[in-house]
Parts: C-alpha cells; sequence; structure tokens
C-alpha cells in the first residue's frame, strides 16, 4: 500500500516570503499526484494534480508543484505568499487501487 | 451546479444514541467515500463504495456502517456512538474514470458526549 510523508507540521512565513511544502511518497508504480488546500472553516479544495507529462504542474492561485520521480516527491511551491493562504495543505496519492491516500497535512500560517 | 452536500453540518449527541450523517451528490459518480480528519493524523478513510450496493472498509471503520441504496446517496451510520469518534467527517466523489480526483462535501463536524 502507498503512503505519504508531509515534512512539516506548521510553517509560518511572513507575507511575500516564498513557500515550498515538502511531499514524499512510496510507491514503486505510475501515480496521480494531488495537493488538496483546506481554508479554516471550509472543506478540502483542489489545488493542482498531477497525472502525466510535464512534471511542472500549475494550480489556482499562483500554486505549483513539481513532480520529481527519482526522489519519489511532489512539493508544492509558491513565489509569493499571501495572507489569503493560510490554511491546511494536503498531499494526497492515488496509486494501484482507487483508493486516495492522504499525508497528515502542513498548516500554513502567513503573518501579515 | 455541481456538489456534495452532506447533513446535517454540526451535531453533537451523546454515547450510543445512533445517528446518521446523510451525503448526497449530483454529479452522477460511482465512487463515494467517507473520511474522518482529526488534528495531526491527516484524513483517513472509514468506508468507500465503487457504485450501488458495493461497499468495503478503509482505514478505519470500527464503529461504523454505510449502504449505498442509490447511486446519489451514501449515508454513514454510527450505530452507538462513543467519544472516540468524536471527529470532522467528509464525504467525497468521483466518476471512475477520473483518476482519482475526489470533490468533497462541506463537512459535518460532530462531537459525542
Amino acid at each position: 500500500a502507498q503512503s505519504v510523508s508531509q515534512h512539516n507540521h506548521h510553517v509560518i512565513l511572513s507575507e511575500a516570503a516564498s513557500l515550498e511544502l515538502g511531499c514524499n511518497y512510496s510507491y514503486g508504480g505510475t501515480v496521480n499526484l494531488f495537493w488538496y488546500v483546506q481554508y479554516p472553516g471550509q472543506h478540502l479544495q483542489l489545488l493542482l494534480k498531477y497525472f502525466s507529462g510535464d512534471p511542472l504542474v500549475k494550480g489556482i492561485k499562483g500554486f505549483e508543484a513539481e513532480f520529481i520521480k527519482s526522489k519519489f516527491s511532489f512539493n508544492l511551491r509558491k513565489p509569493s505568499v499571501q495572507w489569503s493562504d493560510t490554511a491546511e495543505y494536503f498531499c494526497a496519492v492515488g496509486a494501484g487501487s482507487y483508493q486516495l491516500t492522504f499525508g497528515k497535512g502542513t498548516k500554513l500560517s502567513v503573518i501579515p | 451546479e455541481a456538489q456534495v452536500t452532506q447533513n446535517p453540518r454540526y451535531l453533537i449527541t451523546v454515547t450510543g444514541k445512533k445517528l446518521t450523517v446523510t451525503c448526497s451528490q449530483n454529479m452522477n459518480h460511482e465512487y463515494m467515500s467517507w473520511y474522518r480528519q482529526d488534528p495531526g493524523l491527516g484524513l483517513r478513510q472509514i468506508y468507500y463504495s465503487m457504485n450501488v450496493e458495493v461497499t468495503d472498509k478503509g482505514d478505519v471503520p470500527e464503529g461504523y456502517k454505510v449502504s449505498r441504496k442509490e447511486k446519489r446517496n451514501f449515508p454513514l451510520i454510527l450505530e452507538s456512538p462513543s467519544p472516540n469518534q468524536t471527529s470532522l467527517y467528509f464525504c467525497a466523489s468521483r466518476g471512475l474514470a477520473s483518476s482519482y480526483e475526489q470533490y468533497f462535501g462541506p463537512g459535518t463536524r460532530l462531537t459525542v458526549t
């Protein structure tokens, strides 16, 4: 079965700082990769996804993620965060079955 | 509007009192799933359903039941709730051709005292 690790439990940044959230997965075959975002008090929304092709994928709100197959990683990045990016971010992997496996999440707090 | 709805959104109940959380989707999705979200543990799958009358256990099924009598509905049943089932619950759905991308409901915050 696949597993997903998110390296940081809580990240605190000032506005305009750059963001990188780590995500590693364990699975040897073809994977579909996702980042979901959960704003305070809301449900999960899809931020971006990777199925195949260009390993650098762009999502909504200026986010992007890079799939590095050799490192089993799918890190999320944003060049300049805003206060409105304060949320919890979940990496998820779909592989080998119909299930999505989620990481434990990373809380991002952006200080104005 | 394509959506997944859950009811109720908030529920406070007592130990042992049976409850049902409803989930409905209007996208004709075959696959539906229930998750619980707990601080520091992320989302853990409780049960899922591949289609009508087809359900299976996820990672944390103990204490829960589900049914899938209609394609659009996937209720979560707690026959005898206990305080350790206090959590935030999400229903999700997807079409089987959509490569794992799931659409989530708004969540149900359950407190069992």
